[in-house]
């Protein structure tokens, strides 16, 4: 156990809708990054928060967003979803508290279905 | 354009020798590499890393060796275990933070 949750597990909607991601980072780690995770492809970063405000940007479509919250948790917000947007949502979180690399913790993901 | 790349996506060895996973990088600019572990129905989980200014690492069956003048990496796992199979990603860090990862090899360690 990573100590990173992310809710739901799994979830199953429809095109065009629009869906909520949640993780809970670690305790005291205050960086959040979001990956996805396609099928055949690796962990493609998405963006990433640090302590309130986001630190760096990936891959993300614009019909994504992310935000993290006071308590450090954050949220991936993905709308007007399209069938390619199924996919293993990983959420890792790190204490990043000075210039040297820290070591990133994952949840277990959630798996979108679009249908 | 994929930036770090594992170009075997699967790879099967007995128990007891040599699993060897490689990963090669096009960005001369990452000075940190690391390879993660997942099973499935579970996130990556960390298992060994390597700063650009070294050429190895070991840390108990895992050693990770660093070319920089070829921009290739390799995991070796020695002995092999059956509880060493998963998807193995190698990864990459820029400045910036962000990871940069392979598409993963698939290891099956048969007993």
């Amino acid at each position: 156990d990573s100590g990173v949750t992310q809710t739901p597990k799994h979830l199953i909607t429809a095109t065009g809708q629009r869906v909520t991601l949640r993780c809970s980072p670690r305790s005291g780690d205050l960086s959040v990054y979001w990956y996805q995770q396609s099928l055949d492809q690796g962990l493609q970063f998405l963006i990433q928060y640090y302590n309130g405000e986001e630190r760096a940007k990936g891959n993300i479509l614009e019909r994504f967003s992310a935000q993290q919250f006071p308590d450090l948790h954050s949220e991936l917000n993905l709308s007007s979803l399209e069938l390619g947007d199924s996919a293993l949502y990983f959420c890792a979180s790190s204490i990043d508290r000075d210039v040297y690399y820290n070591e990133q913790f994952f949840g277990p993901g959630t798996r979108l279905t679009v249908l | 354009d994929q930036q770090v790349k594992q170009n075997s996506p699967s790879l099967s060895v007995q128990e007891g020798r040599i699993s060897i996973l490689n990963c090669d990088y096009t960005n001369s600019m990452f000075d940190y590499f690391l390879w993660y572990k997942k099973y499935p129905a579970e996130g990556p989980t960390f298992l060994i890393s390597i700063s650009s200014i070294k050429d190895k690492n070991e840390d108990g069956r895992f050693t990770v060796f660093l070319n920089k003048s070829a921009k290739h990496l390799s995991l070796h796992i020695v002995p092999s275990q059956p509880g060493d199979s998963a998807v193995y990603f190698c990864a990459a860090r820029w400045s910036n933070y962000k990871l940069t990862f392979g598409k993963g090899t698939l290891l099956t360690v048969n007993p």
